[in-house]
């Protein structure tokens, strides 16, 4: 079955700072991956995707991520954190055919003034 | 503002009750999904309509159903509602079955409280 883990359920970092979100999945064939932000008492709001046209995938908000096939992860960067990057941020994937979304526990990031 | 409308915003209802939750999908989308978001479990996914037919089961329990119109918005019922049935339901929309890995968008869900 497949699955995702997102490693660290708190991240902090300085504004300006470089932003790392980890994604790791198990999937037996490539599967679709997203990054959801959650605001709070929002619901989620897809920030990018990756459905297998390029590695690097570029989202909203200075986001990106790079799918790496060799090391089944999807880890979402941004290069200079902003106060409103403030927020709980998901890793989901689907397989090819599959309807449901599969998400990790999430990942909690706080912005230092 | 994803267009997916989630009403009520907010339930706070007792155990034993029953209570229903509404999703009207983003224009043009076929497909809607219910998840059901808490603490202990997490963001899971309970089922998904297609067109007005079930698509796919979750972790759904046989207390709660759903079903979709044919104007295509959905409905969540849960009965019989337990302590840990509180929890954030969110409901979301694609444009189709999701075979082809289109996103889900989501509302800003339903928060449930049993007292």
């Amino acid at each position: 079955a497949q699955s995702v883990t997102q490693l660290g359920s708190h991240v902090s970092v300085s504004e300006g700072a470089l932003v790392l979100l980890r994604c790791n999945y198990s999937s037996s064939v490539p599967p679709y991956l997203f990054w959801y932000v959650q605001y709070p008492n929002q619901g989620l709001q897809l920030l990018l995707k990756y459905t297998s046209a390029a590695t690097l995938v570029k989202g909203i908000n200075g986001f990106e991520a790079e799918f790496k096939k060799s090391e089944t992860s999807f880890h979402l960067t941004k290069p200079s954190a902003h106060m409103s990057d403030a927020a709980e941020y998901f890793c989901a994937v689907s397989l090819q055919g599959a309807q449901k979304l599969v998400f990790g526990q999430g990942t909690r990031l706080t912005i230092n003034p | 503002d994803s267009g997916v409308t989630q009403t009520p915003k907010h339930l706070i209802t007792a155990t034993g009750q029953r209570v229903t939750l509404r999703c009207s999908p983003r224009s043009g989308d076929l497909s809607v999904y219910w998840y059901q978001q808490s603490l202990d479990q997490g963001l899971q996914f309970l089922i998904q309509y297609y067109n007005g037919e079930e698509r796919a089961k979750g972790n759904i329990l046989e207390r709660f159903s759903a079903q979709q119109f044919p104007d295509l918005h959905s409905e969540l019922n849960l009965s019989s509602l337990e302590l840990g049935d509180s929890a954030l339901y969110f409901c979301a929309s694609s444009v189709d079955s999701g075979g082809g890995g289109q996103p889900q968008h989501f509302g800003d869900g339903t928060r449930l409280s049993i007292l």
